[in-house]
């Protein structure tokens, strides 16, 4: 079965430290990847997308993720975290269908 | 543009009763999803619908139903609510690169 895996579900950084939220998925065709980020008491909001191209991608506020193929990952990347970035943060696959699926959320908590 | 709307923003429910939740966006897109979203679980779909006039089951679809009553609007019925349907019911839409916008949710509980 097509699935989306997030094994770090609570992750917690200082302010200033460096981000990577693990995201794989299980499919060896083509797919579309999207990481969303939903803010306390907010709904989702996309951060980034990949469809094809540049395997690095940029989103908004500083993020980044890297397609690698090979390791049907996803990753989600950001130099210097904020106290803002503080959110439950979501991997979107498109398995080639009329849908997505979601991974099931990793939250992170910055200290200040 | 409001983009996707939800109504009601919350809700509270005794068990049996009937509610429809309902979702409108104003962005022309042909798809549009109802998720739930419980602690843990991230987002599971419960119906879909890839164009008006279609709606699919998701992964959770027992104990719900919809409607793509048109192209704008896509309502999620609870016919007889029961506890495990408390939970946070999130509306979206997209195009057809399946980036999809999201509502602002509905937060649900069901005594």
């Amino acid at each position: 079965a097509q699935s989306v895996s997030q094994h770090n579900h609570h992750v917690i950084l200082s302010e200033a430290a460096s981000l990577e939220l693990g995201c794989n998925y299980s499919y060896g065709g083509t797919v579309n990847l999207f990481w969303y980020v939903q803010y306390p008491g907010q709904h989702l909001q996309l951060l980034l997308k990949y469809f094809s191209g540049d395997p690095l991608v940029k989103g908004i506020k500083g993020f980044e993720a890297e397609f690698i193929k090979s390791k049907f990952s996803f990753n989600l990347r950001k130099p210097s975290v904020q106290w803002s970035d503080t959110a439950e943060y979501f991997c979107a696959v498109n398995f080639g269908n009329e849908k997505l699926t979601f991974g099931t959320g990793t939250r992170l908590t910055i200290i200040p | 543009n409001a983009g996707v709307t939800q109504t009601p923003k919350f809700q509270v429910l005794k068990t049996g009763q009937s509610m429809t939740l309902q979702c409108a966006q104003d962005m022309n897109h042909n798809s549009m999803y109802w998720y739930r979203q419980d602690p843990g679980m991230g987002l599971r779909l419960i119906y879909y619908s890839a164009s008006e006039g279609t709606t699919d089951k998701g992964e959770v679809p027992n104990g719900y139903n919809v409607s793509r009553l048109n192209k704008r609007e896509f309502s999620l019925r609870l016919e007889s609510a029961a506890p495990s349907q408390t939970s946070v019911y999130f509306c979206a839409s997209s195009i057809r690169d399946y980036e999809e916008y999201f509502g602002p949710g509905t937060r649900l509980t069901v005594l």
